[in-house]
């Protein structure tokens, strides 16, 4: 069972566009969502991560959206650059449960120049 | 943010050789530490979660006698693959858990193993 859905599988945007990754989970007592970036070859990098207590979180050019009463919670990526081609998992986790993190199935994004 | 050293990026073995891979948390102690497997293209895969002091407990599927794991310290894991084969080939990533004060644990991870088994 996917505790996890994460999608669209792949995404493709201009340079300068806003990609919108869009994960969504089962279980409220989730209390932590963080959001990896992973480059090809090498481990996922934490990006940024929200708790349920607020709706939205910046950091840089990354943004989250969590809609509670949804089950809902999306990265947006603002003036997208070739850089930011890679691969983004969400996760999901909750305090008091053994500490396991319940990942998506990831999104490969490219930006094209 | 925090520092997971994994060793080494990449191995080539004869089938039957046994490979080791270690997980350093550098900056921080870890209680617990996971191992993923991971194919191209595809999500992390737990295999198992280590505990600093206790056996590891294993996700249904994974061979605990083909996957050793040792957490014998609060900043070292490590993954043995025994009697290799070459359907053990792939990406092997470690994962540790930096707890913060009241507050949810970060999980941070090494940069992977890549294991090729000839």
């Amino acid at each position: 069972q996917q505790q996890v859905k994460q999608s669209p599988q792949s995404l493709i945007v201009q340079k300068g566009g806003i990609p919108i990754i869009n994960c969504a989970y089962e279980n409220t007592a989730f209390d932590y969502f963080p959001w990896y970036q992973q480059f090809p070859g090498k481990g996922p990098a934490l990006l940024i991560a929200i708790r349920p207590d607020v709706s939205e979180k910046k950091e840089g050019r990354f943004t989250i959206s969590f809609n509670k009463s949804a089950k809902q919670f999306s990265l947006h990526i603002m003036d997208s650059q070739p850089g930011d081609s890679a691969t983004y998992f969400c996760a999901a986790s909750m305090r008091g449960t053994g500490n396991q993190f319940y990942f998506g199935t990831g999104t490969s994004l490219t930006v094209i120049p | 943010g925090a520092v997971v050293s994994q060793h080494p990026s990449w191995v080539i073995c004869k089938s039957g050789t046994s490979v080791k891979i270690e997980c350093r948390s550098l900056d921080f102690q870890a209680t617990t530490m996971f191992w993923y497997r991971q194919f191209p293209k595809q999500s992390l895969m737990l295999m198992a979660t280590s505990n600093e002091g206790s056996k590891a407990t294993y996700e249904q599927g994974v061979e605990k006698d083909k996957f050793l794991i040792n957490h014998a310290s609060l900043t070292l894991s490590t993954l043995t693959v025994t009697s290799a084969h070459p359907e053990d080939s792939s990406f092997y990533i470690c994962s540790a858990l930096s707890h913060g004060t009241g507050a949810n644990e970060k999980l941070f991870f090494g940069s992977g193993t890549q294991l090729s088994v000839l």
